[in-house]
């Protein structure tokens, strides 16, 4: 099974603060994925990392990829009660059938108080 | 657009009930997805549909049926539910079913489940 860790799982910030939440696994990714989930409402794809040491940005949100392709990073700066919600990681991978599928981290919940 | 669309948005069912989840996506993209979310929870894969073929079942129990009939529409018929099948069914649909593209997933807001 490649299991997928993230930290924290809870995070609870005053508006205007920085993060940063981790994605890790002992295996090498061939990609990731970032989604942020608000409540009742399905995941939204925030970005894919492919090539190690690789950092994209999206607003106030910047994604780094490891040099090894065993880790990501997803850095919040002056954070917004919009930024709410929470943060899942996802990989790709191949189940025993040979069928690709994701799999999912635990996720982040992020609370930013106004 | 990257719209996924699910319909209903909230559904209570006795565990009598024959009910059915409806997911439409009109992107072009050939692979189905149905996820199961319990609260405080990531998604858990249930099935996956690839050119219209179910590709993956995750040992899913039989109550769960899911349907394809064609490259924008999938279904989720549901019969003699318990309830701790109460949950966030979540529909996705990707590019492809097979390559880099098939990990980034497009959701839909999800049907939110309660069987009593």
């Amino acid at each position: 099974t490649q299991l997928l860790e993230q930290s924290p799982q809870f995070l609870s910030i005053q508006e205007g603060e920085n993060l940063t939440v981790y994605c890790n696994s002992s295996s090498v990714f061939s990609s990731l994925q970032w989604y942020r989930q608000e409540p009742g409402e399905g995941p939204v794809l925030l970005v894919t990392v492919v090539t190690g040491g690789e950092v994209k940005k999206l607003k106030r949100l910047t994604f780094q990829f490891g040099d090894a392709r065993k880790d990501s990073s997803l850095h919040i700066t002056a954070a917004q009660p919009g930024d709410t919600g929470l943060y899942l990681c996802a990989r790709g991978g191949v189940n025993s059938g040979g069928y690709q599928k994701v799999t999912f981290g635990i996720g982040t919940k992020l609370q930013v108080i106004p | 657009d990257t719209e996924v669309t699910q319909t209903p948005k909230h559904l209570v069912m006795g565990m009598t009930n024959k009910k059915s989840l409806k997911c439409e996506q009109h992107m072009g993209h050939r692979a189905m997805y149905w996820y199961k979310q319990k609260a405080k929870k990531p998604p858990e894969l249930m099935f996956v549909y690839s050119y219209e073929k179910l590709s993956i079942n995750e040992s899913v129990p039989s109550r769960f049926s899911p349907e394809c009939p064609n490259s924008s529409l999938l279904n989720l018929h549901l019969h003699a539910l318990q309830p701790e099948d109460s949950a966030l069914y979540l529909c996705a649909s990707s590019q492809a079913a097979s390559g880099s593209l098939s990990y980034e997933q497009y959701f839909g807001p999800g049907t939110r489940l309660t069987v009593t």
